[in-house]
C-alpha cells in the first residue's frame, strides 16, 4: 500500500472558523510533510515532521498549526485564515531520511477556500 | 543554495509526437532528482527518480529522463505522447543531507489531438 489519504477533499471556511485537515499513511514512513500549492505554482514546503517531532517550519504563520499525534497521522489545524490562504494543501510522507530513502509519496490534496 | 529551472512553462505537442521537457538545476552539493506529474485537481505522482547509478532513468507511463552532471540537467522525454499525458510536470531536487523537495515552476504539457 503506497497510499497517502487526505480528508476532506474540499473545504470552504470563513475567516473566523476553526477547521482541521487530516492526512494518513500506513507505509511505516517516519517523515511527513505539509505543502501549500497556489494555482499554477509549484508546491511550497510548510512543515516537516520526523519521528513525530516537528523538524522544519518554513516560517509559516501561526494561524496554521500542525500536529502529529502518531506515526501514521498528520493534522493541520486552521484558525483565522485569510482569503489568500486559499490553496491546495498537499500532504506527503517518506521513509525517514537516510542514504536510500528520499522518495516522497503525495496525497491527493485538500482544496481549501477561505471566504 | 539550490534552484530548479524549468524554462518552458507550456509545451503543446500533437498526439503521438515525441516530447522533451527541460529541467536544469544548480546546487552547491550533490542532489537527487525527481520528476512529478500532477493531473488536474489531483496530487503529485512520482514519474521517475535519479538517486545514483545509470544516468538514463526509466519511469512510469513510458517516460524517461537522463541525468547530465556536466550540464546540470535532467530532461524528461517520451517518444510518443497520448492525450492522457496532458498534465503539469514538476522537476524537483533534494540536496544530499536534506529531506525536503525543491520544485521547479512546472511545465504544462498539452497534447493536441
Amino acid at each position: 500500500d503506497t497510499e497517502v489519504t487526505q480528508t476532506p477533499k474540499h473545504l470552504v471556511m470563513g475567516m473566523t472558523n476553526k477547521k482541521s485537515l487530516k492526512c494518513e499513511q500506513h507505509m511505516g514512513h517516519r517523515a511527513m510533510y505539509w505543502y501549500k500549492q497556489k494555482a499554477k505554482k509549484p508546491p511550497e514546503l510548510m512543515f516537516v515532521y520526523s519521528y513525530e517531532k516537528l523538524s522544519i517550519n518554513e516560517s509559516v504563520p501561526s494561524r496554521f498549526s500542525p500536529e502529529c499525534p502518531n506515526s501514521s497521522l498528520l493534522n493541520l489545524h486552521l484558525h483565522a485564515l485569510q482569503p489568500e490562504d486559499s490553496a491546495l494543501y498537499l500532504c506527503a510522507s517518506s521513509q525517514d531520511p537516510g542514504p536510500n530513502f528520499y522518495e516522497q509519496y503525495f496525497g491527493p490534496g485538500t482544496r481549501l477556500t477561505v471566504t | 543554495a539550490q534552484s530548479v529551472t524549468q524554462l518552458d512553462s507550456q509545451v503543446p505537442v500533437f498526439e503521438e509526437a515525441p516530447v522533451e521537457l527541460r529541467c536544469n538545476y544548480s546546487s552547491s552539493v550533490s542532489v537527487y532528482l525527481f520528476w512529478y506529474v500532477q493531473y488536474p485537481n489531483q496530487g503529485l505522482q512520482l514519474l521517475l527518480k535519479y538517486l545514483s547509478g545509470s544516468t538514463l532513468v526509466k519511469g512510469i507511463n513510458g517516460f524517461e529522463a537522463e541525468f547530465n552532471k556536466s550540464q546540470t540537467s535532467f530532461h524528461l522525454r517520451k517518444p510518443s505522447v497520448h492525450i492522457s499525458d496532458t498534465a503539469e510536470y514538476f522537476c524537483a531536487v533534494i540536496p544530499t543531507g536534506a529531506n525536503n523537495l525543491f520544485f521547479g515552476t512546472g511545465t504544462r504539457l498539452t497534447v493536441i489531438p
